[in-house]
């Protein structure tokens, strides 16, 4: 069974720590590896990836994928109050549907 | 700006009242567009997948009469929550996808209530 795992389920840190979230998978056919970040309302895209070892950035985000170890992090640094949300992993399978996991909750206290 | 358009945000209705939520996509035509319902504090399940001009495909465990999906446009397809019952309630979100290798794109979401 096609299974995606974040870990840690939840994180508090303080305005401006540096924080890694983790995502490995277990998927039939992979395509790729995608991160959202989800406040109150539906996911906003953040990073697509296909290829191992090449680093997506987008400002103090940060991510990379490991497939020979089907693993992947998202790095958050000079983490600010804006950041809290739960940032989602998932996984795209040869018919284009995504499976999620749980999702890991960030909380940036001041 | 916002790449999917999905409405109402919010239904409160009573049991037995049959529900339809629209999905649009706004900056591409989409062959394919899925549903999503999500549980609190669980993640994301796909419930089933909207191919335009065909029969969705529906996910293990999800009732097709129940959950009906009408994808008549390449930039429309709607989902209808038929006698919802307060089981149903869930918050129910959408995605866009313009080609098979390109993320897909979410709406806002509908949250549903069923009294």
């Amino acid at each position: 069974e096609d299974k995606v795992v974040q870990s840690p389920l939840s994180l508090v840190v303080h305005e401006g720590d540096t924080v890694t979230l983790n995502c490995s998978y277990e998927v039939t056919n992979f395509r790729s590896l995608l991160w959202y970040k989800q406040e109150k309302k539906a996911p906003t895209f953040l990073f697509m990836l296909t290829s191992s070892g090449i680093e997506k950035k987008s400002g103090r985000l940060s991510s990379i994928l490991d497939k020979k170890e089907l693993f992947s992090i998202l790095n958050i640094t000079a983490t600010q109050t804006g950041d809290s949300a739960v940032y989602l992993c998932a996984v795209g399978g040869s018919q284009g549907n995504l499976i999620f996991g749980k999702g890991t909750k960030l909380s940036v206290k001041p | 700006g916002a790449v999917v358009s999905q409405h109402p945000s919010r239904v409160i209705c009573k049991s037995g009242t049959s529900v339809k939520i629209e999905c649009r996509s706004l900056d591409f035509q989409a062959t394919t567009m899925f549903w999503y319902r999500q549980f609190p504090k669980q993640s994301l399940m796909l419930m089933a997948t909207s191919n335009e001009g065909s029969k969705a495909t529906y996910e293990q465990g999800v009732e097709k009469d129940k959950f009906l999906i009408n994808h008549a446009s390449l930039t429309l397809s709607t989902l209808t929550v038929t006698s919802a019952h307060p089981e149903d309630s869930s918050f129910y979100i959408c995605s866009v996808r313009e080609w098979v290798n390109q993320p897909q794109h979410f709406g806002d979401g509908t949250r549903l209530s069923i009294l």
